[in-house]
């Protein structure tokens, strides 16, 4: 079974605090993303990556970065934290010859104060 | 305008009742389609491909209208763990497994 694995399902931070949110998957999968839900607007994509080093933005990169540095591991840094990152965050990965077939974490659930 | 655009509900259902939801996106040029169940305070997992040619998988049935851009899903014979959020999922062109989520419909089966 792919497993990816967040490092905390609950993080509460300051406003302006660096947060980092870190994702790991041991199924040598080439993709991994970053969304947040949030009720009534779903998932929305921060940012993505589809190999090491490599990222592109999502449909809502802005107060987000992220870095992967090994295949396995991808992270989600909140350079500058505000209330309105206050979500749900999870993180996926897939194969690139599985399309649509997402593995995802179970999810942090960020609260900015 | 979204580009998944979905009916929240929730649909609420006896056991044993079908149900349908449908789902419409807006890019025509989106390769793929897919459900996804969302269970309660848990993370999305496939629930399966939407193909033009329509598909079943036991009690669900998924068809895509590529003309009039909506996919639909159907759930015959409800039954009480059938409750969850399901999510319509498009893939648009472009490569990289990119999805595009729609905030999903709830479902409550009840006995």
């Amino acid at each position: 079974d792919v497993k990816v694995t967040q490092s905390s399902r609950y993080l509460v931070k300051r406003t302006g605090e660096k947060v980092f949110l870190e994702c790991v998957q041991d199924m040598d999968h080439e993709n991994m993303f970053w969304y947040r839900q949030d009720p009534g607007l779903g998932l929305r994509l921060i940012y993505f990556s589809y190999d090491v080093k490599m990222k592109e933005k999502g449909d809502i990169p802005e107060g987000y970065s992220v870095s992967r540095e090994k295949k396995e591991r991808f992270s989600l840094i909140l350079e500058s934290a505000s209330t309105n990152q206050t979500s749900m965050y999870l993180c996926a990965s897939s194969l690139t010859s599985f399309q649509g077939g997402y593995t995802f974490g179970s999810g942090t659930r960020l609260t900015v104060v | 305008r979204k580009e998944v655009e979905q009916d929240p509900g929730p649909f609420n259902v006896p056991e044993g009742a079908t149900v349908a939801f449908n789902c419409t996106y807006s890019n025509s040029a989106s390769q793929s389609f897919f459900w996804y169940r969302q269970d309660c305070r848990k993370e999305p997992k496939l629930l399966m491909s939407v193909y033009s040619s329509g598909n079943e998988d036991g009690r669900f049935t998924a068809q895509l209208n590529r003309a009039s851009q909506y996919i639909s899903l159907l759930i015959r014979d409800s039954k009480l763990s059938d409750s969850a959020t399901y999510l319509c999922v498009v893939s648009p062109s472009g490569g990289y497994n990119k999805l595009i989520f729609g905030a999903g419909t709830r479902l409550a089966v009840h006995p």
